[in-house]
This record gives C-alpha cells, structure tokens and sequence, in this order.
C-alpha cells in the first residue's frame, strides 16, 4: 500500500542554518503530497502542499518540490528561525478523505 | 479561519476504564471527522472516518467495539476507549473537513492517553 517515509528526528540546528528534512512516499497512483507542522500544544496545520509532479510548494520561506522520478518532497527552509521550532509531518493523499502521513520529525531550533 | 478545540489534551486513566476524548468545530459545521492514534516512533494512523448522523468506518484492524466513535451532532465528535489498556496508550487527534465553502481539513491538538 502507499506509504510515507520521513527522516527520524530530533533535528536540531542553530538560528539561520539551512533546514533539509527528507520525505520519501510509495504510491500505486499519483498522489498529492503535503507538510504539516505542530507547534507545541497546537494541532497540526497545512504549511504547503503540491498536486503534481514538478510542483512546488511554499509558505513562510519553506518550500518543498514534487519529484516524481525520485518519489521525493523534501521540505526545506534556508534560514531557520527559533519560532520553527515544531513537528513536521509529510504527507500524501490519493483520494478523498484518505491522509497517509510519515511519522514526523521533531525540529528544535537553538538561537 | 477554521478551528477545532480537541479535549483533553492529555488523560492518565487506569486499566479497565474508559476515556472519552472530543472534538469540536468551533466556527464551522463539520460534516466529516476523522480519528488518527500515532504510536511512538510511528505514523500518525487512521482509525475511522465518521458522518454527522450515521455510524462511523473503521479502518482495516480497528475494534469499532473498543473505540466508539459518536458523531451526534455538525460540531461534536467523540471517541470513546472503553476498557481502557496499556497497550491503547498512544496519542490521539482528530480531523475535520466542513461542508459548504469549507473543504478543507482542520487538525485539533491531539490527546496524549496514558493507561497505567
């Protein structure tokens, strides 16, 4: 079945560093594919999201490129700041109502 | 924009007893709630997608006896654990998507449930 495979964390990284998490998915058809953050004592909330190969997500200085030939949307931000500091989740869904999320990656920024 | 308050945000409870956790739409009707449980170190996993009004779906493994899950009302969704065990210890949140101009998904917070 479709999956979703994130980089285990924590990360942890100085103010101002340059942020890859890596996000990899299986899926028999053509998903469209996600990033959620949670800040601390918050739900999740949508950051950026792609539908198709080649797309590009972005918001708040994240962005993340569908790359269908390497099954890959690797979230990446270049100058991380301390109010980053979240758990992130990729994500794919392939039909209505259906969410397969990675198991998510703690970032803790260090100013 | 659209909010959903989840409640508790953590519970202790012992063996054998149930728990009930919700979830409310506060500024939209939510025709459709979802339940997710994450394991430590594992995906956030669904569970079962419930409708305002009719019985929920449960996912392929999920005991629909064990996780009750009432969708009484466009605002409200609860899960309950009854007979609560300490391998149903797991962080839970739901999801919900509205009706009308309101398609998209809104997270609540999450519950962290702890059975000792």
């Amino acid at each position: 079945g479709d999956s979703v495979t994130q980089m285990e964390g924590p990360v942890t990284l100085s103010e101002e560093a340059f942020l890859t998490i890596n996000c990899t998915y299986t899926a028999t058809g053509y998903p469209s594919l996600f990033w959620y953050v949670q800040y601390p004592g918050e739900g999740l909330q949508l950051l950026l999201k792609a539908t198709k190969a080649d797309d590009k997500g972005s918001n708040k200085g994240f962005e993340a490129t569908y790359r269908k030939e390497t099954t890959s949307f690797h979230l990446e931000k270049g100058s991380v700041q301390v109010s980053d500091s979240a758990v992130y989740f990729c994500a794919l869904s392939d039909g209505p109502y259906k969410y397969i999320f990675g198991t998510g990656t703690r970032l803790k920024v260090l100013a | 924009g659209a909010v959903v308050s989840q409640h508790p945000s953590r519970v202790i409870c012992k063996s054998g007893t149930s728990v009930k956790i919700e979830c409310r739409s506060l500024d939209f009707q939510a025709t459709t709630m979802f339940w997710y449980r994450q394991f430590p170190k594992q995906s956030l996993m669904l569970m079962a997608t419930s409708n305002e009004g009719s019985k929920a779906t449960y996912e392929q493994g999920v005991e629909k006896d064990k996780f009750l899950i009432n969708h009484a009302s466009l605002t409200l969704s609860t899960l309950t654990v009854t007979s609560a065990h300490p391998e149903d210890s797991s962080f839970y949140i739901c999801s919900a998507r509205g009706g009308g101009r309101n398609y998209g998904y809104t997270f609540g917070s999450g519950t962290r449930l702890t059975v000792v």
